[in-house]
């Protein structure tokens, strides 16, 4: 079974800081991983994706990601936060195959962008 | 706008109602997926279809909900005899056989009184 957890539901950051969250996953197979973020009363969208080529994936709005297969996990980062990166954050993991490429998510991080 | 659409948006319903939500995937994508996402929480699988099977549900989904997709199109999502706890927002997402991304449409928000 597949399983992910992100560590602090709530990050605060500085604008124009760096913006680390942190995900670790737990999967029977080589893992599909994915970053989603949602704002407020929106549906999901893609910020990057990893499926099992480059270990460090760029996405979308600076956005990037370091897939560490020793630690399963796959942080996200940006160098440096801009108002817009307000939102909640979701790591999420599928297994593929059979398993029709479900996604189980993680509880979020909500990421609030101090002035 | 070519994306995932859901149909309404928000839904306000008296326990004990039924109600019925509505997903159109991207026109070319074969699978569909329903997840269900509590306040506070990432979503949660519910089922998905490739085409028109439905080909796994989640324990999550009790006898009161059942899900369809005719002809392999749009779906429907269908709750029975609505109760408090079925209050959430229920995220529809299509994607293509042999890609593992999905796109999510912007969700249907169920409050139940």
């Amino acid at each position: 079974a597949q399983s992910v957890t992100q560590l602090g539901s709530h990050v605060s950051v500085s604008e124009g800081a760096l913006v680390l969250l942190r995900c670790n996953y737990s999967s029977s197979v080589p893992p599909y991983l994915f970053w989603y973020v949602q704002y407020p009363n929106q549906g999901l969208q893609l910020l990057l994706k990893y499926t099992s080529a480059a270990t460090l994936v760029k996405g979308i709005n600076g956005f990037e990601a370091e897939f560490k297969k020793s630690e399963t996990s796959f942080h996200l980062t940006k160098p440096s936060a801009h108002m817009s990166d307000a939102a909640e954050y979701f790591c999420a993991v599928s297994e593929g195959g059979a398993a029709g490429n479900k996604l189980t998510f993680g509880g979020g991080t909500r990421v609030l962008v101090k002035p | 706008d070519t994306g995932v659409s859901q149909d309404p948006r928000h839904k306000i319903t008296k326990r004990g109602q039924n109600v019925t939500f509505r997903c159109d995937p991207i026109s070319e994508h074969n699978r569909l997926y329903w997840y269900r996402q509590t306040l506070g929480q990432g979503p949660e699988f519910l089922t998905y279809f490739q085409n028109e099977a439905q080909l796994e549900k989640s324990r999550l989904l009790s006898d009161r909900f059942s899900a369809e997709r005719p002809k392999g199109s749009f779906s429907t999502l269908e709750i029975q005899r609505t109760e408090q706890g079925d209050s959430a927002m229920y995220l529809c997402a299509s994607s293509s056989a042999g890609y593992n991304e999905q796109f999510f449409g912007p969700g249907t928000r169920l409050t139940v009184l």
